[in-house]
């Protein structure tokens, strides 16, 4: 099955302090993987996409994200946190298979929260 | 601004009643899908349509129906509800549903079912 795992429910980090979101996959075939972030009472913003090519990926906002297919892992980063990064991050992974098209399988989201 | 649009943004109706969510894709998108948010299940897909067809299903329940209109606007039927129906309702739209394609998702429109 197909599955997306984000193991901390919260990451906390000081400002100015670089910043690591976790995400691991299991797919069968190539991953599609997506990084969405939510602000409180907003929807989801896409910040960026894995979907072939050089594993170091660049979006919005000054995130960038590594995939690494030994580890199946898609990590999100940003070299230097902001108050204003602070919101509930998911990972998503497109769905293969028959009556899967255009599915993203989410994760359970990781809170971050930057302090001053 | 992601140009998904979603009406209404809440919605609060009683146990039993029936609810129609809308949706409007971005400019040009042909491709909608429907995502439910709660606290104990997470970010589930529910349905996906493709110019006026349905093209995946998800977790969506029997009581939940879902159409796209030929001016590709959506609309998600929520009926005989209970109350852990009670969630956000996101709405998502790209060009044509492709693997690589991103989804780019409205505001949302959050049920409470008393």
């Amino acid at each position: 099955a197909q599955s997306v795992a984000q193991p901390e429910d919260q990451v906390n980090v000081a400002e100015g302090n670089p910043l690591t979101v976790k995400c691991t996959y299991s797919v069968s075939g190539n991953p599609y993987l997506f990084w969405y972030v939510q602000y409180p009472n907003r929807g989801l913003q896409f910040l960026l996409k894995y979907i072939t090519g050089d594993n170091l990926v660049k979006g919005s906002y000054g995130f960038e994200a590594e995939f690494n297919k030994s580890q199946t892992s898609f990590h999100l980063k940003k070299p230097s946190a902001l108050v204003s990064d602070s919101a509930l991050y998911f990972c998503a992974v497109r769905a293969f298979g028959s009556g899967n098209t255009g599915k993203l399988i989410f994760g359970q989201g990781t809170t971050l929260q930057v302090k001053p | 601004d992601s140009g998904v649009t979603q009406t209404p943004k809440h919605l609060i109706t009683a146990t039993g009643q029936r609810v129609t969510l809308r949706c409007s894709p971005r400019s040009g998108d042909l491709s909608v899908y429907w995502y439910q948010q709660s606290l104990d299940q997470g970010l589930q897909f529910l349905i996906q349509y493709y110019n006026g067809e349905e093209r995946a299903k998800g977790n969506i329940l029997e009581r939940f129906s879902a159409q796209q209109f030929p001016d590709l606007h959506s609309e998600l039927n929520l009926s005989s509800l209970e109350l852990g129906d009670s969630a956000l309702y996101f709405c998502a739209s790209s060009v044509t549903g492709g693997w690589e394609e991103t989804q780019y998702f409205g505001p949302g429109t959050r049920l409470l079912v008393l």
